[in-house]
C-alpha cells in the first residue's frame, strides 16, 4: 500500500520557474525523505527531513515538514531542464519492523526550455 | 552515481517461468531491500534482507523470495510469473541502524513477462 501520496501527479514548467510539490502520509514517522527517478532508472535521494524539524535546504531544494497536517512540500527554485524526472516522497514508519521506505506514487516533473 | 549494481539490466520471460534478479551492494551496507515498481507507480517494498535474513516482508506472495549472501549480495526470485510481474525491480542497500538512515539505489532490473 501507499504511505505518501504526491500532489500533484504532473507538473510542466519553463525553465527558471520554481516548481512545488506536495506529499500527504498518514501515520507517524521518524522521517520523511525525497528521491528523484530519471526516466524508469534508480532512485537518487535528494534529502532527508526528520519528523522534529520543519525546514530544510540543500543547493536549490527547499522542503518542509508538517507533522500536524501529516504533509511535506518540496520547492525546487530556478528549475532546469535537467530537474526533469518524476519526483517521490518516503517515510520509513517510526514502528516498522525492518526498514522499509514506502513511497507514494510520485510527481512527474517537465521543464521546458 | 551509487556503488550499487543490479543484473541483468533487461529481461523477457514467459508467463509460468522462474527469474533471479542480481544485486551487489555498496560497500560498507549491511542490508539489502528490493522494492518493485510498476510503470506509472511508486515503488512497492517487497521484502529486506539484514545478515543473511529476512528482515521485513512487504504485501507480496511466498513465489517472491530472496536470498543474502555473506558478502552482502542479494538475489531476488519469482517463480510462476505472471504478466502483472512485469516490472522494474529495484534493489537498495544501506547500513542498519545508520543515523540518518538512508537507501542507496541501484539503476533496476527491468523485467517483461510475455
Amino acid at each position: 500500500s501507499q504511505q505518501g501520496e504526491e500532489d500533484p501527479q504532473a507538473l510542466s514548467i519553463q525553465e527558471g520557474e520554481n516548481a512545488t510539490m506536495n506529499c500527504s502520509y498518514k501515520t507517524s514517522i521518524n522521517n520523511l525523505q525525497w528521491y528523484r527517478q530519471n526516466s524508469g532508472r534508480g532512485l537518487v535521494h535528494l534529502i532527508l527531513i526528520r519528523s522534529n524539524e520543519r525546514e530544510k535546504h540543500s543547493g536549490r531544494l527547499r522542503v518542509t515538514l508538517d507533522t500536524s497536517k501529516k504533509s511535506s512540500s518540496l520547492l525546487i527554485t530556478a528549475s532546469r531542464a535537467a530537474d526533469t524526472a518524476s519526483y517521490f516522497c518516503a517515510t520509513r514508519r517510526s514502528n516498522q519492523a525492518g526498514t522499509a521506505l514506502i513511497f507514494g506514487k510520485g510527481t512527474t516533473l517537465s521543464v521546458s526550455s | 552515481e551509487t556503488g550499487v549494481t543490479q543484473s541483468p539490466t533487461h529481461l523477457i520471460k514467459t508467463r509460468g517461468q522462474q527469474v533471479t534478479l542480481r544485486c551487489s551492494s555498496q560497500s560498507g551496507h549491511n542490508t539489502v531491500s528490493w522494492y518493485q515498481q510498476a510503470l506509472g507507480q511508486g515503488p512497492q517494498f517487497i521484502f529486506q534482507y539484514y545478515r543473511e535474513e529476512e528482515n521485513g516482508r512487504g504485501n507480496f506472495p511466498p513465489r517472491f523470495s530472496g536470498l543474502q549472501f555473506p558478502n552482502y549480495s542479494s538475489e531476488l526470485n519469482v517463480n510462476a510469473l505472471e504478466l502483472d510481474d512485469s516490472a522494474l525491480y529495484l534493489c537498495a542497500s544501506s547500513r542498519e541502524a545508520a543515523i540518518p538512515y538512508e537507501q542507496y539505489f541501484g539503476p533496476g532490473t527491468r523485467l517483461t513477462v510475455t
